[in-house]
């Protein structure tokens, strides 16, 4: 089935680990985006790519960094783990950011920093 | 700061009752998005509204964009167990590539 799919589900880390986060797309979607949702926070958006080998910082970037090599993927790296980071990070795509079926999003990846 | 607030944060209805969800913003919203999360999983796209006054339903689900497009609610007739999960509804910025959201509402229905 066409969609978003994010690997993995799950992920425990210690503080000071790296990690990076994969997002794949197979709907030829120029945009794709990177949030997390936090209780009581909503979904904040981290960073964004408007195409391929492009990227640009959303709201919360800061401990983050990511890549847009290929048009159907979208990598977040976290360079070294900290608690605050524990969280459920989900990635979208569509192909306009005011497209009117709205953005197509994964299943999310559940993180924990101990 | 968040600029769409949504009211209730949680909901307990009981099953066959019906229900308003609401989304307001200080601002005049380009696009307004609902979707619909459930427990552990991705969000689902349920409707976008875009011109004031509009209204759209998708089976007992109706949501409403007011005329000044600043409030929009979210309205489900004869509530079910399906129905329940979270809802959140997000908003475009001018001139910005990307949507931002509202801290989203908790709906339980009780069978």
């Amino acid at each position: 089935n066409a969609g978003v799919t994010q690997t993995p589900k799950f992920r425990v880390l210690k503080t000071g680990q790296s990690m990076t986060l994969l997002c794949a797309q197979d709907m030829n979607h120029e945009y794709m985006y990177w949030y997390r949702q936090d209780p009581g926070m909503g979904l904040r958006l981290i960073h964004y790519s408007v195409g391929e080998g492009t990227t640009a910082k959303g709201e919360v970037p800061d401990g983050y960094n990511v890549s847009r090599l290929k048009k159907q993927n979208f990598l977040l790296g976290l360079e070294s783990a900290a608690p605050s980071q524990t969280s459920v990070y989900f990635c979208a795509s569509s192909y306009s950011p005011e497209a009117n079926y709205g953005y197509t999003f994964g299943s999310g990846t559940r993180l924990t920093v101990v | 700061s968040q600029e769409l607030e949504q009211s209730p944060q949680s909901l307990i209805v009981q099953e066959g009752k019906n229900l308003t969800i609401n989304c307001t913003s200080s601002k005049t919203l380009y696009g307004l998005y609902w979707y619909k999360q459930k427990y552990g999983e991705g969000l689902i796209f349920l409707m976008m509204l875009q011109k004031g006054g509009e209204e759209k339903s998708h089976e007992k689900i109706t949501a409403k964009l007011d005329e000044k497009k600043q409030q929009s609610s979210l309205h489900i007739t004869a509530s079910q167990p399906s129905h329940a999960g979270i809802y959140l509804c997000g908003a475009g910025r001018t001139g910005a590539n990307n949507l931002f959201f509202g801290t989203g509402t908790r709906l339980t229905v009780i069978p």
